[in-house]
């Protein structure tokens, strides 16, 4: 089992729609949890931080439940824009030892 | 541009050549990474500095594969006897110290062994 599954998608939404994706990680020890954003033949970039409280930046919503081992990412209101691959990330206690969940592809049509 | 930097950004070699790649950080960031990225997959974790000290190295690492951190600035990232299934996109990041800070990727290095 990986240490980080993502579903592959692809995700193929019209703007204005709104949609999720799902993380799930299998070590407990993990302590920093992350969304990424890699564009094609680019490298990947923060999105934002997931905090055990949940949060939430403009149109994104980040949610961590520690519980059943799995952080989720909500889009509202797609745009063109958002047609990327994110990436769940998972840093160990320590800090440094960063797993990479494989992506979820997510186009956004007109 | 004060970013994370990667050279070469593309390289071309033939099997059994020895190949280095270098990264330079942010520069008050004292951790540094690298990763391997193949298509249709994230990043994997190849190793990690705090500073000039390496403190982890992946079991993806083989023997062939050596990096370096010598000043606690840039680092270079060595392998040896290329293999094509070493053919990906290497990255690099770096990022202050704390499990919180967002580490800060490069364009990476794209291998190809022929």
């Amino acid at each position: 089992r990986k240490e980080v599954e993502q579903d592959p998608g692809p995700f193929n939404v019209p703007e204005g729609a709104t949609v999720a994706f799902n993380c799930t990680y299998s070590n407990s020890a993990s302590q920093s949890f992350f969304w990424y954003r890699q564009d094609c033949r680019k490298e990947p970039k923060l999105l934002m931080s997931v905090y055990s409280s949940g949060n939430e930046d403009g149109r994104f919503t980040a949610q961590l439940n520690r519980a059943s081992q799995y952080i989720s990412l909500l889009i509202r209101d797609s745009k063109l824009s958002d047609s990327a691959t994110y990436l769940c990330v998972v840093r160990f206690t320590g800090g440094f030892k960063t797993i990479f969940g494989a992506g979820t592809r997510l186009f956004v049509k007109a | 541009d004060t970013g994370v930097s990667q050279n070469p950004r593309h390289k071309i070699t033939k099997r059994g050549q020895n190949v280095t790649f270098r990264c330079d950080p942010i520069s008050e960031h004292n951790r540094l990474y690298w990763y391997r990225q193949t298509l249709g997959q994230g990043p994997e974790f190849l190793t990690y500095f705090q500073n000039e000290a390496q403190l982890e190295k992946s079991r993806l690492l083989s023997d062939r594969f050596s990096a370096e951190r010598p000043k606690g600035s840039f680092s270079t990232l060595e392998i040896q006897r290329t293999e094509q299934g070493d053919s990906a996109m290497y990255l690099c990041a770096s990022s202050l110290e704390g499990p919180g800070h967002e580490q800060f990727f490069g364009p990476g290095t794209r291998l190809t062994v022929l």
